[in-house]
């Protein structure tokens, strides 16, 4: 059982978009706007996509957006590409130098 | 492009100390506003952080894992190492070492290992 609570998986077609939620308490994600999101193919290294609830890192396009929302940050994906079939996860500051992450989310590009 | 690389036996006795050891090249362990992170995922737990090492910096270390970890450097080899004591079934997991780059985000682990697999079993 994680820290932050994420669907197991949703499901889109090409073209559509997707959310992923991650909810968390009043001590992490609620506390602080330090909320990352990876994505992560199977046997590579995950890959950081969001950071800050809403910052992307320069070569990640802005299909990936983040937002939250009191307790639950959020992931959306727009455009979905049959690449973005993948494991995603997120990640929040919990306060005194330690970090909380998700059980993350398979995405399932129909 | 700095990278990551993981490396350890993939098996550990129940009660032994687990070992491991994070390789970085195209950079050094000396340079740079960065700290270096252990986090590991297991089908039972999800992803945990496990503790961070930040040069010239105590490390911090997850409160679940407080009485048997331990995270330092070797910046002659620029490796990270984990030892983890008194190992139980429940430490099976994927083990990824990861950087955070403090000049961007406290949150950014933009740089990650491929991981290693641990299997603790007699």
């Amino acid at each position: 059982q994680s820290a932050l609570t994420q669907p197991r998986s949703v499901s889109g077609s090409p073209g559509q978009s997707v959310t992923i939620s991650c909810t968390g308490s009043g001590t992490d994600v609620g506390a602080y706007d330090y909320v990352s999101w990876y994505q992560h193919h199977a046997g590579e290294a995950p890959k950081l996509l969001i950071y800050d609830v809403v910052e992307r890192p320069s070569g990640v396009p802005s299909r990936f957006s983040g937002s939250k929302s009191g307790n639950t940050a959020s992931l959306t994906i727009s455009g979905l590409l049959p690449d973005d079939d993948s494991d995603y996860f997120c990640c929040s500051y919990a306060g005194s130098y330690t970090w909380v992450f998700g059980g993350g989310t398979k995405l399932t590009v129909l | 492009q700095v990278q990551l690389q993981e490396s350890g036996p993939g098996l550990v006795k129940p009660s032994q100390t687990l070992s491991l050891t994070c390789s970085v090249s195209g950079g050094s362990l000396n340079r740079g506003p960065y700290c270096w992170n252990w986090i590991r995922q297991s089908a039972g737990r999800g992803l945990e952080w496990i503790g961070r090492f930040q040069s010239g910096v105590t490390a911090n270390y997850n409160p679940a894992f407080m009485n048997r970890v331990t995270i330092s450097a070797n910046t002659a080899t620029n490796q990270i190492s984990l030892k983890l004591t008194s190992v139980t079934a429940a430490d099976t997991a994927m083990y990824y070492c990861a950087r955070v780059d403090i000049s961007l985000a406290v949150d950014a682990f933009d740089v990650w290992g491929p991981g290693t697999m641990v299997t603790v079993s007699s």
